[in-house]
């Protein structure tokens, strides 16, 4: 069964404070790894769109990879506007999402 | 990017009533939605495909007689939880693929509170 697990959970930064996130994920046939943005009480707001391992995606401060088994999205120097919940979902014969990592950048 | 525009955002409604919810892609065609579900901290879980013209494919557990799903036309899907109970209280999603991009874009969202 195709599965994707983020972590952390939660993740507290102060601003300028560069970080990582996690997905971790097997799929069988992997048709595309995605990350989402979700702001409280609202949908998610898409962000990339990796394909293969070894891709790499840039936007402002965002930054995500791929390899085999998981992808990060990496956080330059975030800004308190970065504090959201980040979604990665994998496409495979279904669309599968992770629970999500909840970002806070503190001032 | 293409947006999705969903229809209420927030709703509030007594037990036993229905509520309907609208999902529209407004600069691209959908001949596929997809309805999703969302409890506080937990991910998206995938409720049912709409299909334009032609019957809706539920997950499992999915009562297709409570959630009723239409997609009467290539930019419009509806959701009607049917006698809604309080425990149906949620955060309900849609979502529409831009097939040429192979990228799935939400609605803002419909927060149910069933009293």
């Amino acid at each position: 069964e195709d599965q994707v697990t983020q972590s952390p959970e939660a993740l507290r930064l102060q601003e300028g404070e560069s970080s990582s996130l996690n997905c971790s994920y097997t799929v069988s046939g992997l048709r595309g790894l995605f990350w989402y943005r979700q702001d409280p009480g609202k949908g998610p707001e898409f962000l990339f769109t990796l394909y293969s391992a070894g891709e790499e995606k840039e936007k402002e401060r965002l930054k995500a990879t791929l390899t085999k088994k998981e992808s990060f999205l990496h956080i330059t120097a975030p800004k308190p506007e970065d504090s959201a919940t980040y979604l990665c979902a994998v496409q495979g014969n279904d669309m599968r999402f992770g629970a999500g990592t909840r970002l806070t950048v503190k001032p | 990017g293409a947006v999705v525009s969903q229809h209420p955002s927030r709703v509030i409604c007594k037990s036993g009533t229905s509520v309907k919810i609208e999902c529209r892609s407004l600069d691209f065609q959908a001949t596929t939605m997809f309805w999703y579900r969302q409890f506080p901290k937990q991910s998206l879980m995938l409720m049912a495909t709409s299909n334009e013209g032609s019957k809706a494919t539920y997950e499992q557990g999915v009562e297709k007689d409570k959630f009723l799903i239409n997609h009467a036309s290539l930019t419009l899907s509806t959701l009607t939880v049917t006698s809604a109970h309080p425990e149906d209280s949620s955060f309900y999603i849609c979502s529409a693929p831009v097939q040429t991009k192979n990228i799935q874009y939400f609605g803002a969202g419909t927060r149910l509170s069933v009293l």
